[in-house]
């Protein structure tokens, strides 16, 4: 059965200084994996895809096959960065595809 | 121009009782889907539908039946509530059952007192 595994609860940091996220995944096949992320009051949204490679508000993830992981970073935390942040591999089936998600992180950015 | 909406946002009932919550989407999407946050922020997916046919059937009580009119709507019924039953739900819709990128709606926070 697909698991991913989102080890922090909560990541608080300072204004500027550097976030990491971590996200373990179990998966036999070629995984397919997203962040979502949801700010306080607002609907889970796409945050990014591993995918499309692309860096969406400061925030990059890479795909570690070997590592099974999929961490997400960001170089310098912003306040409005604070967010609950989900890992979310998905699981293929014939019936149709599911995302799955990881218990989420909570993150606090200080000023 | 809101994509996934739901009704009520906010819902407080009493044990026992059997309530609705009603999705919308306007995306013109196949997929639709609940999912279920509880207390502690663990969000798992309950029920998939696609063209108004049931695909995704995850371990949820029967008391919980979702029904599709359309494709644009999926609603939840839950008879029975109870106190565990508290937490919030997110409707949800994607272009088709690939269901790559979720779209979702804002939830519904459920309290059974």
């Amino acid at each position: 059965a697909q698991r991913v595994t989102q080890p922090e609860k909560l990541l608080s940091v300072f204004k500027g200084a550097p976030v990491e996220l971590k996200c373990n995944y179990s998966y036999s096949g070629s995984p397919e994996l997203f962040w979502y992320v949801q700010y306080s009051r607002q609907r889970l949204q796409l945050l990014l895809r591993h995918i499309s490679r692309e860096s969406i508000k400061g925030f990059t993830a890479d795909l570690n096959k070997g590592e099974t992981s999929f961490h997400l970073k960001k170089p310098f935390a912003q306040e409005e960065d604070s967010a609950m942040y989900y890992c979310a591999p998905v699981t293929i089936k014939a019936a149709g595809n599911k995302l799955t998600f990881g218990g989420g992180t909570r993150v606090l950015v200080k000023p | 121009d809101t994509a996934v909406s739901q009704t009520p946002k906010y819902l407080v009932t009493q044990m026992g009782n059997d309530k609705s919550i009603k999705c919308e989407q306007n995306l013109g999407h196949d997929t639709m889907y609940w999912y279920k946050q509880d207390s502690k922020k663990f969000l798992k997916i309950m029920f998939s539908y696609n063209n108004k046919e049931l695909i995704i059937n995850e371990t949820v009580p029967n008391r919980f039946s979702p029904k599709s009119p359309d494709k644009a709507h999926l609603n939840l019924h839950i008879n029975s509530l109870e106190l565990g039953d508290s937490a919030v739900y997110f409707c949800a819709s994607s272009l088709n059952r690939a269901g790559n990128t979720i779209y979702f709606g804002e939830g519904s926070w459920l309290t059974v007192v």
